[in-house]
């Protein structure tokens, strides 16, 4: 059974610093792996779509890798803002049915 | 381009009440989900429909959960009766296709007391 789990669930850093978050899932026969972001009381936004063939994707300020071999996948936030305070969430896309099973989530406070 | 559109966005309700909760996917979109997520936990598949059909409802609780989207557009879930446990946000999403990027829309946080 796939497993996905997100650590730290909580972290807490100044504005402007570099930071990373884990994701890492047991089963490596993923169709691909997303990473999301959830604003309190609003629906959850696609940030970054890795396919399995894939290694890293990049959009603005993140960059996502994907190392299926080793079943992780980090995002990376450059110069980060307060603005990026959210819960980010990793999710790997299997089966026939493209079914995503989540990992719990990491909590990012960033302090101005 | 709309979003996906839910409402009621709260509800509160006493155990053993019913509730239904209502999807408006973003145009075009064949697939539709039902996600379940509980305070501090990942978003859990209730269902899953590709146009009218259901391809996935293994984790939805069929004994007190229902779920439809008739004409292959808008879908409706429904609790009947309300148990204490079912105290989530009940999250729905759409693709194009079953393996395209998802949207999900604000959600309904339920309240059972």
């Amino acid at each position: 059974k796939q497993e996905v789990t997100q650590i730290p669930a909580a972290l807490s850093v100044p504005e402007g610093e570099n930071l990373v978050l884990n994701c890492s899932f047991t089963d490596s026969a993923i169709y691909n792996l997303q990473w999301f972001r959830q604003d309190p009381g609003k629906g959850l936004t696609s940030l970054l779509l890795i396919q399995s063939s894939q290694r890293e994707q990049t959009s603005g300020r993140l960059n996502a890798s994907l190392d299926k071999s080793s079943g992780r996948s980090t995002l990376y936030i450059a110069a980060s803002q307060p603005g990026d305070s959210a819960t980010y969430l990793c999710a790997v896309s299997l089966g026939s049915n493209y079914q995503l099973i989540w990992g719990a989530g990491t909590k990012l406070i960033i302090k101005p | 381009e709309a979003g996906v559109a839910q409402s009621p966005r709260y509800k509160i309700i006493e155990k053993r009440q019913s509730v239904a909760f209502w999807c408006n996917p973003i145009s075009g979109h064949a697939t539709l989900y039902w996600y379940q997520q509980i305070l501090g936990q990942g978003p859990k598949l209730l269902i899953q429909f590709q146009n009218n059909g259901v391809v996935d409802d293994s984790q939805l609780p069929k004994d007190r959960f229902s779920a439809e989207r008739l004409k292959g557009v808008d879908s409706t879930l429904k609790i009947q009766p309300a148990k204490l446990e079912d105290s989530a946000v009940y999250l729905c999403a759409s693709s194009q296709n079953l393996a395209d990027t998802q949207y999900f829309g604000p959600g309904t946080r339920l309240t059972v007391l």
